[in-house]
């Protein structure tokens, strides 16, 4: 199994509903990232996971809350975001942060939508 | 901003064509990866290429990197419509983080 998989696809919420974004490889992978991406822009760096635990946290506000569980599963909680958290979030993964030969393997990502 | 600079921003060529997109940056790395990304999915991985290189192939695409320049190239050969995408360059610096490129949209017309 070479992918990363994401849910959902689409999500469209309010800003005062509580969701999460869910991402999950089953590569061997032992570091997993989170970045959102605007339209036509790069994709900017949220969160770095290494072996379970929290490396990097590019000052993101407190309404995303990532999460760990275990080796294959990262997730990304969302609470009382705003109209420009709207993006495409995508989820990666790689051998650990030594990227190897093969870089980051990036999920489909999630569309968010925030109403 | 560290995002690193891609040249040009778009590109329109006829299939059959070379399509060649460069990259700047300005840290130094000790890699560099080019990735595309069809409209609105995730980033696929093309080629690596490390510092300590300056020219690699992958099939129809070829990497070179030039450090004491801080840039980067990406030439397809021989472009399909399929090929039409955003491509983006990115560098791995000593901090484990990724500075990607602001992209390439490529459109390769049948």
């Amino acid at each position: 199994d070479t992918e990363v998989t994401q849910t959902p696809k689409h999500l469209v919420m309010g800003m005062t509903n509580k969701k999460s974004l869910k991402c999950e490889q089953h590569m061997g992978h032992r570091a997993m990232y989170w970045y959102k991406q605007k339209a036509k822009k790069p994709p900017e760096l949220m969160f770095v996971y290494s072996y379970e635990k929290l490396s990097i946290n590019e000052s993101v506000p407190s309404r995303f809350s990532p999460e760990c569980p275990n080796s294959s599963l990262l997730n990304l909680h969302l609470h009382a975001l705003q109209p420009e958290d709207s993006a495409l979030y995508l989820c990666a993964s790689s051998q650990d942060l030594v990227r190897g030969a093969h870089g980051y393997t990036f999920g489909s990502g999630t569309r968010l939508t925030v109403v | 901003s560290q995002q690193g600079e891609e040249d040009p921003q778009a590109l329109s060529i006829q299939e059959g064509e070379n399509a060649t997109m460069n990259c700047s940056y300005k840290t130094s790395i000790n890699n560099l990866q080019w990735y595309r990304q069809n409209s609105g999915r995730g980033l696929v991985h093309l080629i690596l290429i490390r510092s300590n290189e300056r020219e690699k192939h992958s099939g129809r695409l070829r990497v070179t990197l030039d450090t004491s320049k801080k840039s980067s190239s990406l030439l397809i050969t021989a472009s399909r419509a399929a090929d039409t995408a955003s491509y983006f360059c990115a560098g791995d610096t000593g901090g484990f983080k990724t500075i990607f490129g602001a992209g390439t949209r490529l459109f390769v017309k049948a």
